[in-house]
This record gives structure tokens, C-alpha cells and sequence, in this order.
């Protein structure tokens, strides 16, 4: 069975850092591309970032271009998101997701919450 | 990057109506288009991909259609179930796009 487990989220003030780990089982790990998706508190669903399966190419949207990072160890089945220079607007349960451009091979985890708050 | 717009952004009907959501995409996407559906507190789930694929162990009475830039979701007979918010999603390329929403509500 997929399984993707979010965790590192958490209560954190404006201009400061937290990475979210993502841990992955029931699939093969190294063959998907993976992404981060969050929503913020009653707005809809906005895709944060993608990676290859390999590692080699990284996508990112406008709006954490330059201060999130993307990353994954395929040798633990984990994938990453380290988020610098928080903001307000950063506010959001961050989903891991799985072959999300793939659709029929899809999977969700069940997000974890990032607090900004002074 | 392409944007997929959905309307309309709020929807209210009854028990048994059919309904429908559109998708617009600003440039052709062929059939890269999922559906999703999302109730409050829990991950999306996945109803149709390639515009029109019902996917597994979803009910006959969701169906997409459409291709290049212009995508429906149609629900055939509303269900109490169904009262949540649907979102469309841009399939086989990153930056994925997700459409701004759709609440469906009870009339």
C-alpha cells in the first residue's frame, strides 16, 4: 500500500526556516517524480514544487522561487522541502504528492500544517 | 506558464440535480486534465485524468469531457456525498496548475 508521510510542519515566525520531510513506501520510490502542494486556510490548492525522480531537475512556482529547495534521498525514500524567509502568506497545510502530472498513478499524503506567526 | 480558470467558483443545488464545472485552460493542453475532488480537512481525491478517465472506484455518475482548452466536469445526480469543492488540474508537465475551485453546496 502508498503510504506518504508528512511531517516537520509546525508554528514558526516570519523570516524563519523549517524543512518538511516527506517519507515514502509501498512504491517504488526512485521512479517518481514527486511534488509539494499546499493550501492555505480556506483558499484553494496551489503546487509549490516538483522534482524528477532522479533528483536532477527541480521545478518551482513563483512565488518560493529562491527561497524554498526542493530535495530527495532516494536511498531513504524521502523527499524534502526546506522553506527559508517565511512569510504570512506561507501559511498552509503542505501535501507531499506522488506522480501528480502522471494522474492514474497519484497519491496524496495527508499534509501537514506550517503556522507563520510573530 | 499555462492558467486553468473554473467556473463557477460557487454552485448551489439540490439532491438529483446534474450539475456542471468548466475548465478553461490558456493554451491547448490536448487532454492533460485531471479532476479532483476535496472535502474539508483531507487530501484531494482523484476522480477523472486525461479530461475523461473515470478513475477506479469512482461513480459512473462523474464524468469529464472536452480536449484542448475547454474541459467539463459533469455530475449526473448529486448525492449528499457530493456537496464538497472540485478542482481541476493540469496534468503531464510541471509547473502543474490547479483550476481556483468549486463549491458545491445544498440549494
Amino acid at each position: 500500500e502508498v503510504q506518504l508521510l508528512e511531517s516537520g510542519g509546525g508554528l514558526v515566525q516570519p523570516g524563519g526556516s523549517r524543512r518538511l520531510s516527506c517519507a515514502a513506501s509501498g512504491f517504488t520510490f526512485s521512479n517518481s517524480a514527486m511534488s509539494w502542494v499546499r493550501q492555505a486556510p480556506g483558499k484553494g490548492l496551489e503546487w509549490v514544487s516538483g522534482i524528477s525522480a532522479s533528483g536532477t531537475s527541480t521545478y518551482y512556482a513563483d512565488s518560493v522561487r529562491g527561497r524554498f529547495s526542493i530535495s530527495r534521498d532516494n536511498s531513504k525514500n524521502t523527499l524534502y522541502l526546506e522553506m527559508n524567509s517565511l512569510r504570512a502568506d506561507d501559511m498552509a497545510v503542505y501535501y507531499c504528492g506522488k506522480d501528480l502530472a502522471v494522474a492514474d498513478e497519484a497519491y496524496w499524503g495527508q499534509g501537514t500544517l506550517v503556522s507563520v506567526f510573530s | 506558464d499555462i492558467q486553468l480558470t473554473q467556473s463557477p467558483s460557487f454552485l448551489s443545488a439540490s439532491v438529483g440535480d446534474r450539475v456542471t464545472i468548466t475548465c478553461r485552460a490558456s493554451q491547448d493542453i490536448r487532454n492533460y486534465l485531471a479532476w479532483y475532488q476535496q472535502k474539508p480537512g483531507k487530501a484531494p481525491k482523484l476522480l477523472i485524468y486525461d479530461a475523461s478517465t473515470l478513475q477506479s472506484g469512482v461513480p459512473s455518475r462523474f464524468s469529464g469531457s472536452g480536449s484542448g482548452t475547454e474541459f467539463t466536469l459533469t455530475v449526473s445526480s448529486l448525492q449528499p456525498d457530493d456537496f464538497t469543492t472540485y478542482y481541476c488540474q493540469l496534468l503531464n508537465r510541471f509547473p502543474l496548475t490547479f483550476g481556483g475551485g468549486t463549491r458545491v453546496e445544498i440549494k
